[in-house]
């Protein structure tokens, strides 16, 4: 069964640091791995989605990195907004469903 | 429609209650998704339908809860005999096609709070 752990689970940080989120998955036979951004009360924002057959992605200020073989995955955020503090998600796509960690918290002070 | 809809955004109601949610994908988006978010924790996977078809539907905890897409549009998760853990809020999500290279999109939630 796929399971996805988030370290760290919340992570407080001063405005303009750059930050790395970890994803780790136990089964790594994945169609793809998506990052995900939750704002308190809303639903989830697709932030990145790396497939299978590739490395990183990267969207603005993001970076996301996918080593399959290790069952690993990291979100890089370059030098943090405010706007930043959210809740961000890992989730692993099996073919059907996609598999989700409990998220890390971010909290960017100014 | 432009994005996920889902209806009612909130809903209270008495254990051993019916409850109904419902879910209205991107127009076109073939597969749609049911998942149960609880404080603190990620999305947990319900049931995934391709067209009217229920595909997957290996996250439905037990017989009380059920979800139908009669014409492959609008779905409707029912839960029967509500219980004070079924509360939580309840996302459904849609994509193009049911294939895992595509990204979903997410609606809002339901939040369900069982007294």
């Amino acid at each position: 069964k796929q399971e996805v752990t988030q370290i760290p689970a919340a992570l407080s940080v001063p405005e303009g640091e750059n930050l790395v989120l970890n994803c780790s998955f136990t089964d790594s036979a994945i169609y793809n791995l998506q990052w995900f951004r939750q704002d308190p009360g809303k639903g989830l924002t697709s932030l990145l989605l790396i497939q299978s057959s590739q490395r990183e992605q990267t969207s603005g200020r993001l970076n996301a990195s996918l080593d399959k073989s290790s069952g690993r995955s990291t979100l890089y955020i370059a030098a943090s907004q405010p706007g930043d503090s959210a809740t961000y998600l890992c989730a692993v796509g099996t073919g059907t469903a996609l598999i989700f960690g409990k998220g890390t918290t971010l909290s960017v002070s100014s | 429609g432009a994005g996920v809809s889902q209806t009612p955004s909130n809903k209270v109601t008495e254990k051993g209650k019916y409850v109904e949610l419902r879910c209205d994908p991107i127009s076109g988006h073939t597969a749609l998704y049911w998942y149960r978010q609880s404080l603190g924790q990620g999305p947990e996977f319900l049931i995934y339908f391709q067209g009217t078809g229920a595909a997957d539907d290996s996250g439905l905890p037990n017989d009380r809860f059920f979800a139908v897409r009669p014409e492959g549009s609008v779905s409707t998760l029912k839960i029967q005999r509500t219980e004070r853990g079924d509360s939580a809020v309840y996302l459904c999500a849609s994509s193009p096609d049911g294939f895992g290279a595509n990204v979903l999109t997410f609606g809002a939630g339901s939040r369900l709070t069982v007294l």
